[in-house]
């Protein structure tokens, strides 16, 4: 079965840290993925996906399919970007597979 | 424009009793979804309409758990003898779908359902 995981519930960095939130996936195709993230009292929204190769508010995930992974990383955390982050897989059928979802905390 | 939008935003109900949900989607969607987050289970997906086509309801964990599309637009949730278990935030997402190759998708608000 196609999973994603997500290893860490929580994640809290102070501001202007490097923010990593690691993303491990299994696919037996060739994958798509996507980070949504869910800031309080909002709905859940998609922050980037891989194909479009993106920069979102600083926010960048490159595919490596030699580690299954798709990390999401930021060099400078902003208190702003306190939320629930969400990786997902989309998979055959256009189903979407999500992670259990990491919870980051930035500390002023 | 406006994004999907999901009614009632709160229900509480008594175990035993049905309860219906609501999304529409954004207008030109084809393609519709229905996920529901829940502190035990996370974020899993339970049926998908596109266009015309039969909906995969592979999701749907139990025969209690239903969904239709009305005119490819409005979509209802219906669960029967709701169960304490059912407890959770049921989303609706939409997408263009169809041809034109945008999978995005784009998610309502959700409905939080409390099963008394």
């Amino acid at each position: 079965a196609q999973r994603v995981t997500q290893p860490e519930k929580l994640l809290s960095v102070f501001k202007g840290a490097p923010v990593e939130l690691k993303c491990n996936y299994s696919y037996s195709g060739s994958p798509e993925l996507f980070w949504y993230v869910q800031y309080s009292r909002q709905r859940l929204q998609l922050l980037l996906r891989h194909i479009s190769r993106e920069s979102i508010k600083g926010f960048t995930a490159d595919l490596n399919k030699g580690e299954t992974s798709f990390h999401l990383k930021k060099p400078f955390a902003q208190e702003e970007d306190s939320a629930m982050y969400y990786c997902a897989l989309l998979e055959y059928g256009n189903k979407l597979v999500f992670g259990a979802g990491t919870i980051l905390r930035v500390k002023s | 424009g406006a994004g999907v939008s999901q009614s009632p935003s709160n229900k509480v109900t008594e175990k035993g009793k049905d309860v219906e949900l609501r999304c529409d989607p954004i207008s030109g969607h084809t393609a519709l979804y229905w996920y529901r987050q829940s502190l035990g289970q996370g974020l899993e997906f339970l049926i998908y309409f596109q266009g015309n086509s039969a909906p995969d309801k592979s999701g749907l964990p139990s025969d209690r758990f239903s969904a239709e599309r009305t005119g490819g637009s409005v979509s209802t949730l219906t669960i029967q003898r709701t169960q304490q278990e059912d407890s959770a935030v049921y989303l609706c997402a939409s997408s263009p779908g169809g041809a034109s190759g945008e999978e995005t998708q784009y998610f309502g608000p959700g409905t939080r359902l409390l099963v008394l």
